[in-house]
This record gives C-alpha cells, structure tokens and sequence, in this order.
C-alpha cells in the first residue's frame, strides 16, 4: 500500500459525459501527479500540481482539467468523454519534488467509455 | 522522440535465476533521474529503485539491482533470484532536470517467471 487514496477504483460512463476522479497524496506529500495508461499511448504524464498550484504541464487535452485544493487532494475532471479516453488514470505523490526521488503511485482509477 | 526505450516486450525466466530488462533513454539534460516500477496484473505501479545522473555507484534495493552505464545511456535492471512474484510488468522512466518533475516511461517489459 503506497498511501495514496484514489475513488472510485471503477467507472463506466457513456461518450459526452464528464467524470471526476479523486486523489489523496501521502500524508505529508505536497505533490501530486496525473498519469493516463492506454493501450496505445502507454503511459503519459498529464499535469503536476504542488502546494495547490499547477507546476507541469503534459498531454494533458483541453477537456481534461484538474486541481489541487488547500488540504491537498486532487481532482481529475474529465469532460466530454471519448470512447480513445478509456484508460487507467494514476495519481502520484511525492514530498518536494526537489529533494524526493520517488513518487508514489495510488491504485488507480480505470475508466471505460462505452 | 522516444526518451525512454525498452526493447524486450516479454521475457520468461526460471524461478531463481537472474533477469535483466534493457532500458535505454535520451537527454541532453546532465542533470536527470532514473526509475524502474512493476506493475502486477492487479494494476498498481510499485516503485523499485532510482538512479541519479550524478551517483557514482550502481543502486541496489534488495534483489533490484541498476546497471546505470552513462555513456552508453543505458540503465538495465537486474532481479536476482527470480520468485514467482515477479511475474509482472516492469517500466523504466526517466525524469529530466530539475525544474520538471514529470516521468517519462518506457514501453514496459513483461516478465513472466517459471516455476
């Protein structure tokens, strides 16, 4: 067990429709991470937000927004859904990026757009 | 262009026996780090062992083992005495400088241990 917290573990939605995914870092971690593993993409950073503010940006698409609030959770949301967007999407964290080398990854998230 | 290269899609190994997964990466940064995570078939990406460009000694975590060669900008994961667990999915990544903490991944390697 890594620490990190992600909900829901599954989602099924239709096209068009918008999700939020959830993440909680490590106590203690001001970093989070958003990672997208597809089949044909593989895995792809999409954004980094530390302290509340965004830090990183990656292929992260328009429809795709997301933020960190004061007590450090995260959130995913994820607009106007493609059947291409069916992926397992991770959340990672870590303490200061600068001085940590590692970053921890919660169990994820599969979404599947049918 | 592909930063991180793995070029073994599957391997098989006997139990106890060694492995090595052949990761190479491209940076023109002389600052960066590199990671190797498993990913079991239950999905979690677990962190194994972390090279920086700048360490002068191979890391080692248990029975992980990195062969960093510089140079040759590779660095190639070794599992000793392969068990069972092994069984999984194995990704290198790499994280360039030090104002950008994104990893990058390779492609991943399957390995798959023999009884």
């Amino acid at each position: 067990d890594s620490g990190v917290t992600q909900t829901p573990k599954h989602l099924i939605t239709a096209t068009g429709q918008r999700v939020t995914l959830r993440c909680s870092p490590r106590s203690g971690d001001l970093s989070v991470y958003w990672y997208q593993q597809s089949l044909d993409q593989g895995l792809q950073f999409l954004i980094q937000y530390y302290n509340g503010e965004e830090r990183a940006k990656g292929n992260i698409l328009e429809r795709f927004s997301a933020q960190q609030f004061p007590d450090l959770h995260s959130e995913l949301n994820l607009s106007s859904l493609e059947l291409g967007d069916s992926a397992l999407y991770f959340c990672a964290s870590s303490v200061r990026p600068e001085t940590t080398h590692e970053q921890y990854f919660g169990p994820g998230t599969r979404l599947t757009v049918t | 262009a592909q930063k991180i290269t793995q070029t073994q899609p599957g391997m098989f190994v006997q139990e106890k026996e060694a492995v090595t997964l052949d990761c190479t990466y491209d940076t023109s940064d002389p600052s960066y780090g590199l990671f190797w995570y498993k990913q079991p078939s239950s999905g979690e990406m677990i962190f194994l062992i972390y090279q920086g460009s700048y360490d002068q000694q191979n890391a080692t975590e248990g029975r992980y083992s990195l062969n960093f060669q510089k140079a040759r900008k590779s660095a190639n994961l070794v599992i000793s005495a392969s068990q069972l667990g092994d069984s999984a999915m194995y990704f290198c990544a790499m994280r360039e400088g030090l104002g950008d903490y994104k990893l990058s991944f390779g492609a991943g390697t399957t390995v798959t241990v023999r009884a």
